[in-house]
């Protein structure tokens, strides 16, 4: 059972954009910041997305984060087939539970 | 360029030691912290701790305190993850990944392959 709630599955046809959820509570999302790794089949992952919506150089900016409140969105827009993955969010949590914890990651399939 | 490259696959049985190391390259060793997170086969990511290697001074997730040690050698600028008493929930990728700190935020920006470490009699 993974602190962050992710929803397990998520789809789109190549040119779609597509939004994956995270949700969490005050001691973790609620005030530290949000951070997605993509994790491509049979590789380590990656960094994504830091600081809630801060994308490192090199990852294109169809990849894209928000935080709202104890919530936070991926956003993936002209989806291609090379974005199916597995996505993870994690984030700092001031709670026993941490201090790092993850979502249970998000299968993304392009139709 | 920035690489982290881990030992290789392990096989173990129930009660035993393991130790992974993690060899840094591309950049000063001792400017960066070196985490270990694993993954369960077909299951999510799990953080276990952190290290600095300049100072040494580490810090573990409550769930593995007292099983886990993570140590370096400054010298081959490698980073070492020991669990011990292991058991077959303890089967799976472990990776380390290089810490970064950044305008008050920290994020892991570069990983190792991963070692796949088996426990089973």
């Amino acid at each position: 059972q993974s602190v962050l709630t992710q929803p397990p599955s998520a789809s789109g046809t190549p040119g779609q954009r597509v939004t994956i959820s995270c949700s969490g509570s005050s001691s973790n999302i609620g005030s530290n910041y949000v951070y997605w790794y993509q994790q491509l089949p049979g590789t380590a992952p990656k960094l994504l997305i830091y600081r809630n919506n801060q994308r490192p150089s090199g990852v294109p900016d169809r990849f894209s984060g928000s935080k709202s409140g104890t919530s936070a969105s991926l956003a993936i827009s002209g989806l291609r087939s090379e974005d199916e993955a597995d996505y993870y969010c994690a984030a700092w949590d001031d709670s026993l539970s941490g201090p790092w914890v993850f979502g249970g990651g998000t299968k993304l399939t392009v139709l | 360029q920035v690489q982290l490259v881990q030992s290789g696959a392990e096989v173990k049985k129930p009660g035993a030691s393991v130790k992974v190391s993690c060899k840094a390259s591309g950049y000063t060793f001792t400017s960066y912290d070196i985490n270990w997170v694993r993954q369960a086969t077909g299951q999510g990511l799990e953080w276990m701790g952190w290290m600095n290697p300049n100072s040494g001074n580490t810090g573990y997730a409550q769930k593995f305190q007292g099983r886990v040690t993570m140590t370096r050698n400054t010298s081959i600028s490698t980073a070492y993850m020991e669990l011990s008493s292991l058991r077959s929930e303890d089967t799976a990728v472990y990776y380390c990944a290089r810490g970064r700190r950044d305008s008050g935020s920290y994020y892991w920006d570069y990983w190792g392959q991963g070692t796949l470490v088996t426990v089973s009699s």
